[in-house]
């Protein structure tokens, strides 16, 4: 079974403070991504990476940064907290084609930046 | 970039009942195409998802249908269950790397 955790299920932080969310999964899989997901502008994301130090940006990709030194671990930086990243953050992972492109999603962060 | 359009954001269906939730796409190479349920306070998870070169999947209740000429793809679950009742996500995948553009959803509602 795949399993793809993140280090807080709830944080609650301060306008201006750096915050780290990080994820973890057990399956070897390539590809890792994060997305953001508000109440009627489903999934969207962030940014992803496909192999160890390698990132892409996403759609949404302003005020964040990531990094991905082990190929199992991917960070979620906020470098300044800002009240409109409060979200749900989802990060995923998934093989790289071979027909086994399923995305496996964590259970999610709720932030709040008070 | 890929666009994937999904339509409509709520659906309220009574037991028992077909529901039928509708995305399109934008980009003609996309070639993957999953469907995601997400039930309240949960992670999203694969249901059922299509390839191209494929019209049509099914699996039990549910099933999946692609048209690549009009570039568009639909979910259909038939005898609905209160179960079912959750928010479904449809996507697209373009290129190799795995990225995928995913609808906005729709919260589908079963009363019993």
């Amino acid at each position: 079974d795949v399993k793809v955790t993140q280090s807080s299920r709830y944080l609650v932080k301060r306008t201006g403070e750096k915050v780290f969310l990080e994820c973890v999964q057990d399956m070897d899989h390539e590809n890792m991504f994060w997305y953001r997901q508000d109440p009627g502008l489903g999934l969207r994301l962030i940014y992803f990476s496909y192999d160890v130090k390698m990132k892409e940006k996403g759609d949404i990709p302003e005020g964040y940064s990531v990094s991905r030194e082990k190929k199992e671990r991917f960070s979620l930086i906020l470098e300044s907290a800002s009240t409109n990243q409060t979200s749900m953050y989802l990060c995923a992972s998934s093989l790289i084609g071979g027909g086994q492109e399923t995305q496996y999603f964590g259970p999610g962060t709720r932030l709040l930046v008070l | 970039g890929e666009n994937v359009e999904q339509h409509p954001s709520t659906l309220s269906v009574q037991e028992g009942d077909s529901a039928v939730i509708k995305c399109t796409y934008s980009d003609s190479a996309s070639n993957y195409f999953p469907w995601y349920k997400q039930e309240l306070g949960k992670r999203p998870q694969l249901i059922i998802d299509i390839r191209s070169n494929v019209g049509e999947k099914k699996d039990q209740r549910i099933a999946v249908t692609l048209n690549k000429t009009a570039k568009h793809f639909s979910l259909h679950i038939t005898e609905t269950q209160p179960e079912d009742s959750a928010v479904y996500f449809c996507a697209a995948r373009t290129g190799s790397l795995g990225r995928l553009y995913f609808g906005r959803g729709t919260q589908l509602t079963v009363w019993p």
